[in-house]
Order: structure tokens, then sequence, then C-alpha cells
């Protein structure tokens, strides 16, 4: 099993500032995903962190909101741009190989809060 | 489509009582994968097993055990012997065999064991 690290752990930021978040995976794996999870909900996939190339967002999140770098196989940042109360969240990474049968395992997740 | 659901959204039981958790699922693909996830209070998601749709044998780990019916299309978890330190949000989830790997995620129940 992949053993993800993510900073930080928790903030505190003020509205219209922007906060960037890294993941670092143990080993390289062949994909990083990014979730967001609004308090008391389920996790919701923000979009896929490709290495070299751009993130494959989800339908409602844009790159312009939610830049994703990749620049290899054990790294990626999350940035949440212009915050606003509503993007108060968990923000979790995840990592998994490349094989069919290969688990997504999880990082510790960000817990941000945005006044 | 695809589809998870947990339809308990929250479950209170005294410690040492038995408790299973219900998960449905929905899926047109003959391949597919199930997951079930624990994500205690401090927030990270603990993977806890994994299951492919050619194997539905039961399994057991400690006080855990999964069932897994195709029939019904559902992936029970119960707990035996609940203790304080199970309580905790559990998350079932789906994957297909098609190639995107996503997960797709139940609402998640919420399992307060009281001592």
């Amino acid at each position: 099993s992949a053993v993800i690290s993510q900073k930080p752990s928790r903030d505190i930021c003020q509205r219209g500032t922007s906060l960037t978040i890294q993941c670092q995976v143990d080993s390289q794996v062949t994909m990083m995903f990014w979730y967001r999870q609004q308090p008391g909900q389920s996790l919701t996939l923000i979009a896929t962190a490709n290495q070299g190339s751009e993130a494959t967002y989800e339908s409602g999140f844009v790159i312009d909101k939610f830049p994703i770098s990749r620049p290899n196989l054990t790294f990626s940042t999350l940035t949440v741009s212009n915050m606003s109360p509503e993007d108060s969240s968990i923000y979790l990474c995840s990592a998994r190989g490349g094989g069919r049968t290969d688990t997504q395992y999880f990082g510790p997740g960000t817990r941000l809060t945005v006044l | 489509a695809q589809k998870v659901t947990q339809a308990q959204t929250e479950i209170s039981v005294v410690e040492k009582e038995d408790v299973t958790l219900d998960c449905v699922y929905e899926t047109r693909d003959t391949t597919y994968y199930l997951f079930w996830y624990k994500q205690p209070p401090s927030g990270e998601l603990v993977f806890l097993i994994r299951r492919n749709s050619f194997d539905e044998q039961n399994e057991i780990s400690g006080r855990y055990s999964w069932n897994f019916q195709k029939s019904t299309s559902s992936f029970n978890f119960t707990i035996t012997a609940s203790q304080v330190v199970d309580s905790a949000v559990y998350f079932c989830a789906l994957s297909e065999g098609g190639g995107n790997y996503q997960l797709i995620w139940g609402a998640g129940t919420k399992l307060i064991i009281k001592p």
C-alpha cells in the first residue's frame, strides 16, 4: 500500500486568498486524485492529476479555481484560488497504482476554513 | 448509471453489540470492484477491504466481516462486538473495471458506539 502525506494538515485563510496543498506519495504511482469533502458530506472528485500534462477536471470544477500540478510520479499540488467561505472543506489527495485491481489510498486530508 | 446507496445515515449502538452497515450498488458492468473505507474523527480515510465482482466469498478479518451478494447487489459490512474505537463514518464505494478506475461513493454511514 502507498503511504501518502499532505501539507498543511489544516489552515484558516482569509477570503480572496489562495492556498496550495501538497501531496507526497512514498512510491511511484500511476494515478493521483484530488477530492473535496464538505462538512458532513461524502467525497466529491475534483480532478485527476496527470503526470506531465494538464489535470482532468470533473464537472463543476475548473482549472482557474483549482489549478493542479503533478511534476512527477510521487508528488502533486492543489491550489484553492480566490477562496470564499464556501471552499471550507476537507481536501483529500489519493493515489493508486496502474493495475486493474489496485486500491486507492488516501492522505490524511487538509482541513481548510475560510473566513 | 453507477450508484452506491448507503441508506443508513447514522447508527448508534452500545459497545459490544453487533452492527451491520448496508451498501447497495448499481452498475451495468460485469467487472467491478467494491470497497469499504473508514473515516474516524481525525478525517483520514482508511482502506478496509476491496472485493472484485467475480469473488463472492464472504470475508472475515478479526471483528470485521463482509457479505457480498451479487443477487441483491449488496456488499454489507458487519462489526462484531463493537468497540468505542469503531466510531467513525464508513463509506462504501464502487469502481468499474472499464478504465478510469474512479470511485463512486456512497453517502456514508456514521457509526456511534456508546460505552
